[in-house]
């Protein structure tokens, strides 16, 4: 069965810190490890992470995979009150079209 | 408009009542999913579609029936509501490989209420 642990559950951080968001999983023939952010409604895609050591970035969201340790974080920089939200890690393995997800981290960015 | 949407938004019913929630998307995507999310567990699959016709069983099917008809349309039927079935469900489309091979899009969630 596959499975997708985030760490921590919950983080309350000041505006301008920097974040970084874990991600460990177990899955089966893997093929992707994909991140969304949820805020009150739908989850929004972030990144797709198939190989292991390539950084994907946009803005000041960072993302890295170690498929070697079956681990991928998230980092945030300079955060900013829009950053509050869940953010999800979701793992699918090769042949299977559904995506396992972890619980969530949930930010929350103060003033 | 273009997109994935959800309808109702919002719905209470009864236990033992049939409750069908409606999904649709304009982008041709041939895979579309339904989750459930629920606190402390998650967003977990309860069917997905490969394609018009095509429907596949995921983590927690049991108690919801799927059909898929034409591409566009994804609906998911409660067939006797428990109470154990109130959650908010997200319905999710993506294009060939599904998810694992293309982003993913989400509707706006149906919050499903059972009395």
């Amino acid at each position: 069965e596959d499975k997708v642990v985030q760490s921590p559950l919950s983080l309350v951080v000041h505006e301008g810190d920097t974040v970084t968001l874990n991600c460990s999983y177990e899955v089966t023939n893997f093929r992707s490890l994909l991140w969304y952010k949820q805020e009150k409604k739908a989850p929004t895609f972030l990144f797709m992470l198939t190989s292991s050591g390539i950084e994907k970035k946009s803005g000041r969201l960072s993302s890295i995979l170690d498929k070697k340790e079956l681990f991928s974080i998230l980092n945030i920089t300079a955060t900013q009150t829009g950053d509050s939200a869940v953010y999800l890690c979701a793992v699918a393995g090769a042949g299977s079209y559904q995506l396992t997800f972890g619980k969530g981290t949930k930010l929350s960015v103060i003033p | 408009d273009a997109g994935i949407t959800q309808s109702p938004r919002y719905k209470i019913t009864e236990t033992g009542r049939q409750v069908t929630l409606m999904c649709h998307q304009t982008w041709s995507h041939s895979y579309m999913f339904w989750y459930r999310q629920d606190l402390g567990h998650g967003l977990r699959l309860i069917y997905y579609s490969a394609a018009a016709d095509i429907t596949d069983k995921g983590e927690v099917p049991d108690g919801y029936v799927v059909s898929r008809s034409k591409t566009e349309n994804f609906p998911l039927t409660l067939e006797s509501a428990t109470r154990s079935q109130t959650s908010v469900y997200f319905c999710a489309s993506s294009g060939r490989g599904g998810h694992g091979n293309t982003e993913a899009f989400f509707g706006q969630g149906t919050r499903l209420t059972v009395v």
